[in-house]
């Protein structure tokens, strides 16, 4: 069963770094697209951006380009969604979903990962 | 980026009735040369991930009630609950992902009258 685990729920202060992560289990994590979505407070979903484990090819909505850094580890099936510089607008609930190619449907959902950006 | 634009932004629906919403895309999500909509409907909980429901426009994805429907074609696209039940109290977003940017509409409020 394709399973997506998201790490756990943050506190951080402005100007603060932080990286956050998606572990992906059974299927093969380098042949699945992985993508990221925020959510902010009683808000919609929005597209960040989406990489390819297998070889870190990386795109971005221009919305989120330079603000966010999408990585992945295939050595632990681990995606990560990373800031340099958190901003009290960065608070948000951000789930990272799965597909098997670039433009093909959604598999899975992570759980969420709620981030909290407050001095 | 093709912007996603759901009517209505809430809506509801008595019982056993029957809830549409519709899914308006800025530019076709058809690609034709395989006649396949790259559309799919999601349903969001409070307090969960969106849920997929449809995908391909009028697939419905293992699991989900067959009262759940999607229709339409390149850029017009509606979600049918033929029978409004309690547990489909939720919020539903339609997403296209013909693109690299997978957009989403802004969500529609579902409620029971």
């Amino acid at each position: 069963e394709v399973q997506l685990v998201q790490s756990g729920a943050e506190v951080k202060k402005p100007g603060e770094s932080l990286k956050i992560s998606c572990k992906g289990s059974g299927y093969s994590f380098t042949s699945y697209w992985i993508g990221w979505v925020r959510q902010m407070p009683g808000k919609g979903l929005e597209w960040m951006g989406i990489i390819y484990p297998g070889d870190s090819d990386t795109r971005y909505s221009p919305s989120f380009q330079g603000q966010v850094t999408i990585s992945a580890d295939k050595s632990i099936s681990t995606a990560n969604l990373q800031w340099s510089s958190l901003k009290a607008s960065d608070t948000a609930t951000y789930y990272c979903v799965t597909s098997q190619g670039v433009t093909t449907p959604t598999l899975k959902w992570g759980q969420g990962t709620l981030v909290t950006v407050s001095s | 980026d093709i912007v996603m634009t759901q009517s209505p932004d809430s809506l509801a629906v008595s019982l056993g009735e029957r809830a549409t919403i519709n899914c308006k895309s800025s530019q076709s999500v058809l690609f034709n040369s395989k006649n396949q909509n790259y559309l799919a409907w999601y349903q969001q909980k409070p307090g969960q991930p969106p849920k997929l429901l449809i995908y391909w426009a009028s697939t419905r994805e293992s699991g989900v009630p067959d009262r759940f429907s999607g229709s339409g074609s390149g850029t017009d696209f509606t979600l049918t609950i033929s029978s409004l039940q309690a547990e489909d109290v939720a919020v539903y977003y339609c997403q296209q992902y013909y693109t690299t940017v997978r957009t989403f509409g802004q969500g529609t409020k579902v409620e029971i009258k």
